[in-house]
């Protein structure tokens, strides 16, 4: 099935600063979508992403799907406290399978 | 309801006790979905269902994990003889349809600490 590899691992920011998670698939991906999994949390919605270079905004966050549909990225301009969390892409496995397949996450921490 | 729910939030078995976690999705998802969640890794597939039918229960590590849901509403996933290894958090997530545009939506999940 489909694999997903995220970088970083793990992310230290000062608070203000920006922050850039990457996604990158080795094949074509149908769609991707992207989760926040706050400490102690469960993972929560935030978006999906379908065309080749799409490109959403919510707020501070900025989410691209490459041209190629192998790649994705979120961008968060001018980190704040209630960013702190772990950022998942996931994708649809191939040959139909049911579930999401997540990337490992990439681990958001923010220094005041 | 509101939201998914997930009972127990927490559980703690000796090893080989036999365990029961249930999930209450969103009322009128058809999709329901089981997810392992080790600390500090991502979800793992688990299981699927469509209303009551079970279509995919290929991320089932071993044959001691059983899920079902018969009325294709509240779901449980029941782990049988628990091992060390099993200890992770279990999460339920539910949806509108398989491939939702708008994501699945996850309950609090249950933690499982096998000692």
């Amino acid at each position: 099935g489909q694999q997903v590899m995220q970088i970083p691992q793990y992310q230290h920011v000062q608070e203000g600063e920006d922050f850039t998670t990457y996604c990158n698939s080795s094949t074509t991906l149908s769609n991707i979508q992207w989760y926040k999994q706050r400490p102690g949390g469960h993972p929560v919605f935030l978006i999906q992403l379908v065309k080749s270079g799409e490109v959403k905004k919510q707020k501070r966050l900025t989410f691209q799907f490459g041209e190629a549909k192998k790649n994705s990225s979120l961008h968060i301009t001018a980190t704040q406290t209630t960013d702190v969390g772990t950022y998942f892409c996931a994708v649809y496995s191939g040959g139909g399978a049911d579930g999401l397949t997540f990337g490992k996450g990439t681990h958001l921490i923010i220094q005041p | 309801g509101a939201g998914v729910s997930q009972s127990p939030r927490y559980k703690v078995a000796k090893r080989g006790q036999d365990v029961a976690l249930r999930c209450d999705p969103i009322s009128g998802h058809v999709s329901l979905f089981w997810y392992q969640q080790a600390l500090g890794q991502g979800p793992e597939f688990l299981t699927y269902f469509q209303n009551e039918a079970q279509l995919d229960k290929s991320g089932l590590p071993s044959d001691r994990f059983f899920a079902e849901r018969p009325e294709g509403s509240v779901s449980t996933l029941k782990i049988q003889r628990t091992q060390q290894e099993d200890s992770a958090v279990y999460l339920c997530a539910s949806s509108l349809e398989r491939r939702d545009p708008y994501g699945y939506t996850f309950g609090s999940g249950t933690r499982l600490t096998v000692v």
